[in-house]
């Protein structure tokens, strides 16, 4: 069956450094997602990308953060300058149409020292 | 606004014990209703949805039934193994919503002893 896929599993990175987390939705699926899950807390909508823009955003989602398709595969988180509160599981969904359910990658845990 | 809440956990039960996780929503019309399963080290995974009022989902035993009159989706399994073992999430799809984003509730940790 096939899987959304994220890359790395885990990234450790210094505070005010650069970040990208990589998803690779599913093959034919047109609906793309992030979420999040900060350690012991609910897991949080950040943004839904469809048509190569965004379609909705969360007020999680500030200036601080970024998507991108760059081709027509993966799927891209950049967070910008990272502070310590960034510290959570980030996880990348897809879904094929509007009656179709997402899928989700098994998650990135970013942890900033 | 939108919101879900389930009850904490652990919940620790034996093997072959029945099981209800209780999950109960706020929302505007008739959201559509889902419960995640996260087994250790993997991602989410769709056990089961109900997109309507006295809805039933079902899959590998649990089943859990949409009840507008309580604004409730309660999980259930008439008997649970050692690999049920894992986090539940109930969540929804809030009425009308363009992006079809999920809101989740906080998870509720199951142990199943043998």
């Amino acid at each position: 069956e096939p899987e959304v896929t994220q890359t790395p599993s885990h990234q450790v990175t210094q505070m005010g450094q650069e970040v990208i987390l990589r998803c690779v939705p599913i093959s034919n699926h047109l609906y793309f997602y992030w979420y999040r899950q900060i350690l012991g807390q609910k897991v949080e909508f950040l943004v839904s990308f469809y048509n190569n823009e965004i379609s909705e955003k969360s007020e999680i989602f500030d200036d601080q953060f970024s998507v991108e398709r760059p081709d027509g595969s993966n799927f891209t988180l950049k967070i910008r300058s990272t502070k310590l509160e960034a510290s959570a599981m980030y996880f990348c969904a897809s879904r094929k149409d509007r009656d179709q359910p997402q899928h989700f990658g098994d998650g990135t845990r970013l942890s900033i020292l | 606004g939108n919101s879900v809440t389930q009850m904490e956990g652990p919940v620790t039960l034996s093997e072959e014990a029945f099981l209800t996780i209780n999950c109960t929503y706020t929302a505007t019309g008739y959201p559509s209703l889902f419960w995640y399963v996260q087994y250790p080290g993997e991602g989410l995974q769709l056990l089961l949805k109900a997109t309507k009022a006295d809805d039933k989902g079902s899959n590998k035993g649990f089943e859990a039934t949409y009840r507008k009159e309580t604004t409730s989706f309660h999980l259930e399994k008439g008997s649970v193994q050692v690999s049920d073992s894992a986090v539940y999430f109930c969540a929804l799809i809030p009425w009308m919503d363009s992006s079809y984003k999920l809101i989740f509730g906080s998870g509720t940790r199951l142990l199943v002893r043998p």
